[in-house]
């Protein structure tokens, strides 16, 4: 149990459009859902910490309007890159908990290249 | 403040030897501390966790210890295989009620056949 998905798995875009990146619970209800951001040879940087049915809390420095955060559902939370530009490039990573858990699953990724 | 590291220490170690892998972490208040294995393009796997009240867990071939007065976590891997090459991240939640995670710097491991 507690498996995570993540869709796209890749994705090429161009620069100035927005990308949305799809994050799943499969198995299980996920009351709050993390967005992290990494770069090549580097640790998983907290861009965004998501409950459901209420607004992302962001960390500081991470450009709200820029990355959209939304969690409709307990299994579905969406980060939309607007706007898109080659430094966004990046492998973005999602993580959901349980309620009253402090285990975190993490999904597996999602390359972003901005060309 | 965050440990956030540009460059990525490696640890090579001979197949069947132990590792040892060591995270320094940042905040006396961390109450939870997980050991992730992360593959390259792939999303971090956990290991082992521990809570502030112990000083040691064990799992199957791992071993995590907790110091914390030294604010030291290390991540031991006994008889070390080929599938155990991966980069190792500690991560730390950073208070009570949050569960937000800090990831640590991370350690490249290699394993010599």
């Amino acid at each position: 149990g507690a498996v995570v998905s993540q869709h796209p798995s890749w994705v090429i875009c161009k620069s100035g459009t927005s990308v949305k990146i799809e994050c799943r619970s499969l198995d299980f209800q996920a009351t709050t859902m993390f967005w992290y951001r990494q770069f090549p040879k580097q640790s998983l940087m907290l861009m965004a910490t998501s409950n459901e049915g209420s607004k992302a809390t962001y960390e500081q420095g991470v450009e709200k309007d820029k990355f959209l955060i939304n969690h409709a559902s307990l299994t579905l939370s969406t980060l939309t890159v607007t706007s898109a530009h080659p430094e966004d490039s990046s492998f973005y990573i999602c993580s959901a908990k349980k309620l009253n858990s402090y285990e975190q699953y993490f999904g597996p990724g999602t390359r972003l290249t901005v060309t | 403040g965050e440990s956030v590291g540009l460059h990525l220490p490696t640890l090579s170690v001979q197949e069947g030897d132990n590792s040892i892998i060591n995270c320094a972490y940042s905040n006396s208040a961390s109450d939870y501390f997980i050991w992730y294995k992360q593959e390259s393009g792939k999303g971090p796997q956990f290991i082992i966790d521990i809570r502030s009240n112990m000083d040691k867990r064990q799992g199957q071939r791992v071993t995590v210890l907790l110091n914390k007065t030294v604010k030291h976590l290390s991540l031991q891997i006994a008889a070390t295989q080929p599938g155990d090459s991966a980069v190792y991240f500690c991560a730390e939640n950073i208070s009570s009620g949050t569960y937000k995670y800090i990831f640590g710097t991370g350690t490249r491991l290699k394993v010599l056949a």
